[in-house]
This record gives structure tokens, C-alpha cells and sequence, in this order.
């Protein structure tokens, strides 16, 4: 059984806002993802990363950063929120590169 | 680049009737294949995947899915569909050791399927 958390699972917030997505993960996996899923679309890699201070842009360009301290912990930022950045954002985790992705709960962000 | 299509946006079926959802992708070698499925709200859960071997692969709850590379499909099949499998069901590719694309996913856009009583 996976075991990622994602918090807040929702949260609204005005224009120019910064925020942070938390996303946790607990089965010791170096490979950690973030997508981002518009309503009725498919997800989009934004960032990745392959282990400890490894972190990488995914293929659709986003605002965001993302930062790898710790093995289990992945947090996503936004410097200042902006109503395009209103999406759901899904964390995920792999034990290789190769291997199937397990996902967290995701977070859907709502930007005003 | 590696790429994902799920002609179908939106399927109905009725309870008990059998089910196949498509599955197209364009690669240059034979990829690893998923199939995810959402329940609103929620993230994705693993249903199946393939990476080699037999070309039909058995999932969670009844799910199968079959690996065509004549026909670079993976379709998603259940013989009866159950009220609870109402969701919405994503097909991924994973690019293979040496690709750019190695460890990444690409999905589909993703088919919504209602089940009527």
C-alpha cells in the first residue's frame, strides 16, 4: 500500500499570495513527481526530482518551484499566486525510474 | 516523443456489461504501459502495467488489459462492470532506459465512465 500525503488537500487564496504544497511520502522512494490536472484533462509533469538536491522542470512550464531536502518530503511553492495557477496539483512517487508511479491524494487550488 | 491517446472522451455501459477502453500510443520501442484510475477528487491508483512478457496482464479489481504492438495499443477490458467501477481511467506511457523520456510518464487525456443501473 502507497503512502504519499498531500496537504491541504483544498485551499483558496487571493491573487499575490505565496504558498507551499506539502507532499510526503513514507516507502523511502528517491523519485518524486508533480503534476498538474486541469478539470477533464490529462496531467502534466511539472517537476521532477531523482533524489536529494536533484530537482528538475517537467515538460509543461510552470511557475512553481520545488525543492528536495529530505528524501521523503517535496514541497511545490508559489511565489505569487495568479488566477491562471488555479488547477489540481498531484503528487506522486516511484521507487525507480521504471517502475509504476504511486500518487498522493492531490491538492486543488483555487487562486481568486 | 513518446505520446498517449484515449480516442473516447466518455463512455456509458450498463451495470454487468463488459467494458474496453482504448489505449493508443506512438513510441519508438516497446514503453511501459499503465492504466491509473480517478474517482473525483482523488488521486490516481494503479490498476495494471505492463513492462515485458505475456501481453495480457491481469489488475485489481478485475481489470485486464492487452499489449497489441502491431497495433500500438493497450486496451483496458472488464467482462462486467460494476456500478463502483464509475470513474475516470487514465492510460500512461513510461519511456525506457537510454530515452530522454526515461522515468517520466506521459498520460492520456483520460476516459469518463458512467455506469447506468
Amino acid at each position: 500500500e502507497a503512502d504519499i500525503y498531500q496537504t491541504p488537500r483544498y485551499l483558496v487564496i487571493g491573487t499575490g499570495k505565496k504558498i507551499t504544497l506539502e507532499c510526503s511520502q513514507t516507502m523511502g522512494h528517491d523519485k518524486m513527481y508533480w503534476y498538474q490536472q486541469d478539470p477533464g484533462m490529462e496531467l502534466h509533469l511539472i517537476h521532477y526530482s531523482y533524489g536529494v538536491n536533484s530537482t528538475e522542470k517537467g515538460d509543461l512550464s510552470s511557475e512553481s518551484t520545488v525543492s528536495r531536502i529530505r528524501t521523503e518530503h517535496f514541497p511545490l511553492t508559489l511565489e505569487s499566486a495568479r488566477p491562471s495557477h488555479t488547477s489540481q496539483y498531484l503528487c506522486a512517487s516511484s521507487p525507480a525510474a521504471h517502475s509504476e508511479q504511486y500518487f498522493g491524494p492531490g491538492t486543488r487550488l483555487t487562486v481568486t | 516523443a513518446q505520446s498517449v491517446t484515449q480516442p473516447d472522451i466518455h463512455i456509458t455501459v450498463s451495470e454487468g456489461a463488459s467494458l474496453e477502453l482504448r489505449c493508443n500510443y506512438s513510441y519508438g520501442a516497446t514503453p511501459y504501459l499503465f492504466w491509473y484510475v480517478q474517482s473525483p477528487g482523488q488521486g490516481l491508483q494503479l490498476l495494471l502495467k505492463y513492462f515485458s512478457g505475456d501481453t495480457l496482464v491481469q489488475g485489481i479489481k478485475g481489470f485486464e488489459a492487452e499489449f497489441k504492438r502491431s497495433q500500438s495499443s493497450f486496451n483496458l477490458r472488464k467482462p462486467s462492470v460494476h456500478w463502483s467501477d464509475a470513474a475516470e481511467y487514465f492510460c500512461a506511457v513510461g519511456g525506457v532506459a537510454g530515452g530522454t523520456s526515461y522515468g517520466k510518464l506521459t498520460f492520456g487525456q483520460g476516459t469518463i465512465l458512467t455506469v447506468h443501473p
